[in-house]
């Protein structure tokens, strides 16, 4: 049992690159979330999902979009990176109002 | 709209001593709230949460917290403190529980990094 699972754990990209992390979860948990940490700020929310196939919006959510084609992962994509998206992002699924989280991936925007 | 503010950015206190790391929050409906322990490199892991009932609520690693609605606070204690406690804490709020309504993400306070001193 692995629990949630990011790849990849570290990224390095120029601006206006694309790119795309995976979250993984194998606990079959419904709820699913993306958030971004950045020093002295905490997490913020992404997006998150309540359901295979379901999106929605969190509190910072310009810049990304998601996707949950399947119930175990939950896609955060960035179109063109800009360097205010250097972070690192957390994902975490739910269950019974406990989050579980990621090891998180450490992404750089030069 | 949920907030939580975390008063103090860095705590130090000494081996052995009592721990208080405080949390404040703001939320519109009745909360739920919850404390994560973050180590160097490494994701968040649950220390405890509030959700109902009993309002002193006993983690692990001997962390506890209490609820306090006229206060608005969920301060986290331990009596006697570790090395191995030297982290980074978060204190956070949700305000949907998932009880077929869904859930719509934590909010989370900007931390407090605990030093603990020889």
């Amino acid at each position: 049992n692995a629990g949630v699972t990011q790849t990849p754990k570290f990224r390095v990209l120029k601006t206006g690159q694309s790119m795309t992390l995976l979250c993984a979860q194998d606990m079959n948990h419904e709820y699913m979330y993306w958030y971004r940490q950045d020093p002295g700020m905490g997490l913020r929310l992404i997006h998150y999902s309540v359901g295979e196939g379901t999106t929605a919006k969190g509190e910072v959510p310009d810049g990304y979009n998601v996707s949950r084609l399947k119930k175990q992962n939950f896609l955060l994509g960035l179109e063109s990176a800009a360097p205010s998206q250097t972070s690192v992002y957390f994902c975490a699924s739910m269950r019974a109002g406990e989050q579980f989280f990621g090891p998180g991936t450490r992404l750089t925007v030069l | 709209a949920q907030s939580v503010t975390q008063l103090g950015s860095h705590v130090s206190v000494s081996e052995g001593a009592l721990v208080l790391l405080r949390c404040n929050y703001s939320s519109s409906v009745p909360p739920y709230l919850f404390w994560y322990v973050q180590y160097p490199n490494q994701g968040l892991q649950l220390l405890l949460k509030y959700t109902t009932g009993a309002t002193l609520v006993k983690g692990i690693n001997g962390f506890e917290a209490e609820f306090k609605k006229s206060e608005t606070s969920f301060h986290l204690t331990k009596p006697s403190a570790h090395m191995s406690d030297a982290a980074e804490y978060f204190c956070a709020v949700t305000r949907l529980m998932y009880s077929g309504g869904g859930a719509d993400g934590l909010t989370f306070g900007k931390g407090t990094h605990l030093i603990i001193q020889p």
